[in-house]
Order: C-alpha cells, then sequence, then structure tokens
C-alpha cells in the first residue's frame, strides 16, 4: 500500500465548475501538506502549503486538511481553461527530509 | 531572482551509459532535492543535499549519485543505466527559513534505449 493515495483521474469539468481534488495517506507521522500543479512536460509548481487542520485559503484555492481522516482536498473554484494540468498532493513528516508525493490527478476544464 | 534551472532539457542514452544531470538552485537555496517522475507517476525522492553532503536518500540502489557545490548548485549522476530510469529528474530546492517548501526546476527527460 502506497503512503499517499490520489486518484489519478482523469477529470474533466466545464469551466466555471466547483473542482474537488483529493488525497488519503495513511502515515500519521505526516504533519506538512502541500498542492502543486503541473503542467504538460514542466516542473511541478507550489500552490498551497499547510500544516494544521482546516481550511487555508488563497484566491480561487482552498486547501483543506483531516487529520484525524487522514485526508486533505484542494478545491478550485470558478475553474479556467488555464487550470488544465496535473495536481500533485504531497507530504512530509516532521522527521526527516523526504517529501512524498500522490501520483497526482489530471484535469481538463473545458471551455 | 531566478528560479530553478537545470541541463540539460532533454537526453537520450543507451543502457548501461552513464548520466550527468545539473541543476541550480534557487538564489538563496541551500538545500536541493532530486526526483525521479516516471510517467504518469508522481515524483519519488532520490536524495537530498545540504552543505554540500548528503542528508536523505529515498529508495534508490547506489549507482544513483550526486554532489552539490559551495554555490549550491548540484548533481545527479547515475551509472550502468537501465531502461527503467526513463524519466523526468526533478530538481527542487528550498531555503533556510522554509525547508517545508520546495521549488522545482522544469526537470531533465532521461530517455534510455
Amino acid at each position: 500500500q502506497k503512503e499517499v493515495e490520489q486518484d489519478p483521474g482523469p477529470l474533466s469539468v466545464p469551466e466555471g465548475a466547483i473542482v474537488s481534488l483529493n488525497c488519503t495517506y495513511s502515515n500519521s507521522a505526516f504533519q506538512y501538506f502541500m498542492w502543486y500543479r503541473q503542467y504538460s512536460r514542466k516542473g511541478p509548481e507550489l500552490l498551497m502549503y499547510t500544516y494544521s487542520s482546516g481550511n487555508k485559503e488563497d484566491g480561487r484555492f482552498t486547501a483543506q486538511v483531516d487529520k484525524s481522516s487522514k485526508y486533505i482536498s484542494l478545491f478550485i473554484r470558478d475553474s479556467q481553461p488555464s487550470d488544465s494540468a496535473t495536481y500533485l498532493c504531497a507530504m512530509k513528516k516532521v522527521a526527516g527530509n523526504q517529501f512524498y508525493f500522490g501520483t497526482g490527478t489530471s484535469l481538463t476544464v473545458i471551455p | 531572482e531566478t528560479g530553478v534551472t537545470q541541463s540539460p532539457t532533454h537526453l537520450i542514452k543507451t543502457r548501461g551509459q552513464q548520466v550527468t544531470l545539473r541543476c541550480s538552485s534557487q538564489s538563496g537555496h541551500n538545500t536541493v532535492s532530486w526526483y525521479q517522475q516516471a510517467l504518469g507517476q508522481g515524483p519519488q525522492f532520490i536524495f537530498q543535499y545540504y552543505r554540500e553532503e548528503e542528508n536523505g536518500r529515498g529508495n534508490f540502489p547506489p549507482r544513483f549519485s550526486g554532489l552539490q557545490f559551495p554555490n549550491y548548485s548540484s548533481e545527479l549522476n547515475v551509472n550502468a543505466l537501465e531502461l527503467d530510469d526513463s524519466a523526468l529528474y526533478l530538481c527542487a530546492s528550498s531555503s533556510p527559513s522554509s525547508t517545508d517548501t520546495q521549488y522545482f526546476g522544469p526537470g531533465t527527460r532521461l530517455t534510455v534505449l
């Protein structure tokens, strides 16, 4: 079993829709949570970083962490065609330097 | 402020050869991590370098090795290339004040034939 699970999709939504992306994890040692966006053949770009349970908002993006359920989400409001990309969740334990990534969810926003 | 840069962009090698990939970290960042991203997968941690020393390693064999230089740039060396080494190799840097956030370069796409 992978330590971080993420539905690979693909996910296809109409422009303006609310998108929900999710990851689950099995190890309670994970305390730092990130979401990255990766366009085709490019490096991942950091979107959101959080270390506490609850919600964190940045523009159209909201990251949600539920440590009791070992579940994190990224919500995208008013989705745009430019949001079409692969979204990767990543996690880090308190001890150690390794970041653990999900497999990524491929999102297409249709104009 | 320049971001993380990597070279070369693409590389084709044959099985058994050796390859060196290069990374320049973002200005002010003294920690560099390397990742392997196979097609359709998330990045897998290879190792991290801090102050020219290896500072953590993932589940990769010793034929994957690295260096960090005094200017914090870094190299990833892979010996005895195998077909499964074909992947996007990503370098990420982080700053001393924010080690839990990493910034990635565009990657080097390695194809092993």
